[in-house]
């Protein structure tokens, strides 16, 4: 069964610095999809980033980066200069051959001025 | 805009009544997605569709089941609504595996 955990309700950074989202998944499959989603406050989401499994290099979309560890079953999401516009709640999903998109419970990020 | 609709945006119901959210899309994609979303809980898979009369359980099926009878429709019917129920519900459309999911603007449904 796939399965997706956040492990981080919360957290913080301060405005400029970095910062990394945790998110590990659990899956039968070799091949896999996984994503970061952002929703603001006005609930729409919007893709951060994407990965395919059994590509090894880690995707790269601006001052987001991933760092994926396929063995470890683990996919964080490093977002770099954080900006206040950043502020929002961060969902890691999985997909799989079955069509099923899976998320976890999210991450709520707050940025500090 | 993705081209994706749901309706209605807001609805109050009372428990034991029956209750259909409707999903309207204009991109002819594929699949489709109902979700709930609740604080702690992110979002969670209710029922998927992989086509027209093709659909599919998720992580939280009870209680809640979905018709696909056309490619750009997809409903989600509780059939006697519970106050558990009470969420914001997101429909997704996307067109394969590694493609975006674009979500529809969610509907708030309360159970009193």
């Amino acid at each position: 069964a796939q399965t997706v955990t956040q492990s981080q309700p919360e957290m913080s950074v301060q405005e400029a610095e970095t910062v990394t989202l945790s998110c590990t998944y659990d899956t039968s499959e070799s091949d896999y999809y996984l994503f970061w989603y952002k929703q603001p406050p006005s609930r729409q989401m919007i893709l951060v980033i994407r990965q395919e499994a059994y590509k090894q290099q880690n995707a790269t979309e601006n001052r987001f980066s991933v760092n994926f560890q396929k063995a470890a079953k683990s996919f964080s999401l490093k977002i770099s200069d954080s900006q206040l516009g950043d502020a929002a709640m961060y969902f890691c999903a999985q997909m799989d051959s079955s069509y099923k998109l899976i998320f976890g419970s999210g991450t709520r990020l707050l940025v500090r001025p | 805009d993705a081209g994706i609709t749901q309706s209605p945006r807001h609805k109050v119901t009372e428990t034991g009544t029956p209750v259909t959210l409707r999903c309207h899309q204009t991109e002819n994609h594929r699949y489709m997605y109902w979700y709930r979303q609740d604080p702690g809980h992110g979002l969670r898979l209710i029922h998927y569709s992989y086509g027209v009369k093709d659909t599919d359980k998720g992580e939280v099926s009870d209680g809640y089941s979905v018709s696909r009878s056309k490619t750009e429709d997809f409903l989600l019917t509780l059939e006697s609504a519970t106050s558990s129920q009470t969420s914001v519900y997101f429909c997704a459309i996307t067109t394969g595996l590694y493609t975006e999911a674009f979500f529809g603007q969610g509907t708030r449904l309360t159970v009193v």
